[in-house]
């Protein structure tokens, strides 16, 4: 069985500083894992994802992630927030081992951006 | 990143009717589709997965009757809500996943309001 846990269902962070999204999965098998974005009655866009490749993952709009095994962990951060990064985000995990492995949800953490 | 079109983003039924969304993969073959609904300020949740051409597997408490998922063929699937109640108005979201890829691409989403 998989599953995600995200730390924090609201992040508050000032404009220009560290954004940090923690993320901890749980997986019987080696996982993928996903961080998403979603926007307001939006479907949802993926940010980055890691796939037993590179531990640090970079992805769209200057997120990125590390995979640490030991930790357990996925947690996204982005050097220095914009206004454009309120938004929802959505840690999710599946299994690598074929194309048909569900792909488990976080509850999501709710990032707003204060001027 | 691979284009999943849901149609309609937003829907408005009586009560007793039945609803079709429809989700298409536009540039590459959908092995598998997700099914997910999502509450205000909540996690998705997966409803049912579906390979084309095979019967959709169902998530616990999901009533396969109610929720009739068809994938007959690699680039559509569809969601029907049979006899929607109020209780079934929410944000349904569908995603799709190549045999070769390993995210899931999602649509932008279906607003279904029962009146």
């Amino acid at each position: 069985a998989q599953s995600v846990t995200q730390l924090g269902s609201h992040v508050s962070v000032s404009e220009g500083a560290l954004v940090l999204l923690r993320c901890n999965y749980s997986s019987s098998v080696p996982p993928y894992l996903f961080w998403y974005v979603q926007y307001p009655n939006q479907g949802l866009q993926l940010l980055l994802k890691y796939t037993s490749a590179a531990t640090l993952v970079k992805g769209i709009n200057g997120f990125e992630a590390e995979f640490k095994k030991s930790e357990t962990s996925f947690h996204l951060t982005k050097p220095s927030a914009h206004m454009s990064d309120a938004a929802e985000y959505f840690c999710a995990v599946s299994g690598l081992d074929s194309s048909a492995s569900k792909i488990i949800f976080g509850s999501g953490t709710r990032l707003s951006i204060r001027p | 990143g691979a284009v999943v079109s849901q149609h309609p983003s937003w829907v408005i039924c009586k009560s007793g009717t039945s609803v079709k969304i429809e989700c298409r993969s536009l540039d590459f073959q959908a092995t598998t589709m997700f099914w997910y609904r999502q509450f205000p300020k909540q996690s998705l949740m997966l409803m049912a997965t579906s390979n084309e051409g095979s019967k959709a597997t169902y998530e616990q408490g999901v009533e396969k009757d109610k929720f009739l998922i068809n994938h007959a063929s690699l680039t559509l699937s569809t969601l029907t809500v049979t006899s929607a109640h109020p209780e079934d108005s929410s944000f349904y979201i569908c995603s799709a996943r190549g045999q070769v890829t390993s995210e899931a691409f999602f649509g932008q989403g279906t607003r279904l309001t029962v009146v």
